[in-house]
């Protein structure tokens, strides 16, 4: 397997135009999971999504961000519109289990977003 | 209070030493700690993961509970150059919280 797949790797955009970023997990994972990452906040969970249906998007910051999961083989993460605030690393990462022992989440390689 | 805290660090030590990492969290209803380590652009991965209070050890790295304390370690032996990376704490009841990550190099 590829593992979980990111697209693109890197993002530039001017502040107020839409972003969308792109997700393929493991196939047969039945946990998606969008992180955010930066140097003063860490690694923060955004949103989950189990069989394709969105559980947890408490971590979503405004209605700026949506996410979606159409089918168990892709998932986006929009924003609109975009602010400067909003440059990060987004990682999407895959599970078999949301908890428990072995509860690995794989990670992708991330997408670097700036936005001016 | 962030319920998993992890001092960011930077942490640069010469290579052969031991490189020691900690974490305390707020949460008792965590059951399960992990320590997945991230390199320079890349996504983390999990190094070690751990479900009671003691001690576990994998070739050079050994990964400690403490439960009643609410404190978790991470030890790298014998460390190398290649260690150098970005390590974060992780922690699940229901979920993964993770630590703020702390970035260690370790110099030839």
């Amino acid at each position: 397997d590829a593992g979980v797949i990111q697209s693109p790797r890197h993002e530039v955009t001017e502040m107020g135009q839409e972003v969308t970023l792109r997700c393929k997990p493991i196939s047969g994972h039945d946990y998606l999971f969008w992180y955010r990452q930066t140097m003063m906040r860490g690694l923060e969970l955004l949103i989950y999504f189990n069989n394709n249906v969105p559980i947890d998007d408490s971590g979503m910051p405004e209605d700026r961000f949506s996410a979606k999961m159409p089918n168990a083989s892709f998932s986006t993460l929009k924003i609109q519109p975009s602010e400067p605030r909003d440059s990060a690393v987004y990682f999407c990462a895959s599970s078999t289990k949301l908890a428990g022992p072995q509860n690995e989440q794989f990670f992708g390689p991330g997408t670097r977003l700036t936005v001016l | 209070q962030k319920e998993v805290e992890q001092d960011p660090g930077p942490l640069s030590v010469p290579e052969g030493a031991i490189v020691s990492l900690n974490c305390t969290y707020s949460n008792s209803a965590f059951q399960y700690f992990m320590w997945y380590r991230q390199y320079s652009r890349k996504g983390p991965e999990l190094l070690m993961y751990t479900y009671s209070s003691g001690n576990k050890e994998d070739g050079r790295f050994t990964a400690q509970v403490d439960k009643s304390s609410k404190y978790i370690s991470l030890f790298i032996r014998d460390s190398q150059p290649s260690d150098s990376a970005t390590y974060l704490c992780a922690m699940s009841d229901y979920k993964l919280s993770f630590g703020a990550g702390t970035t260690v190099t370790v110099r030839a």
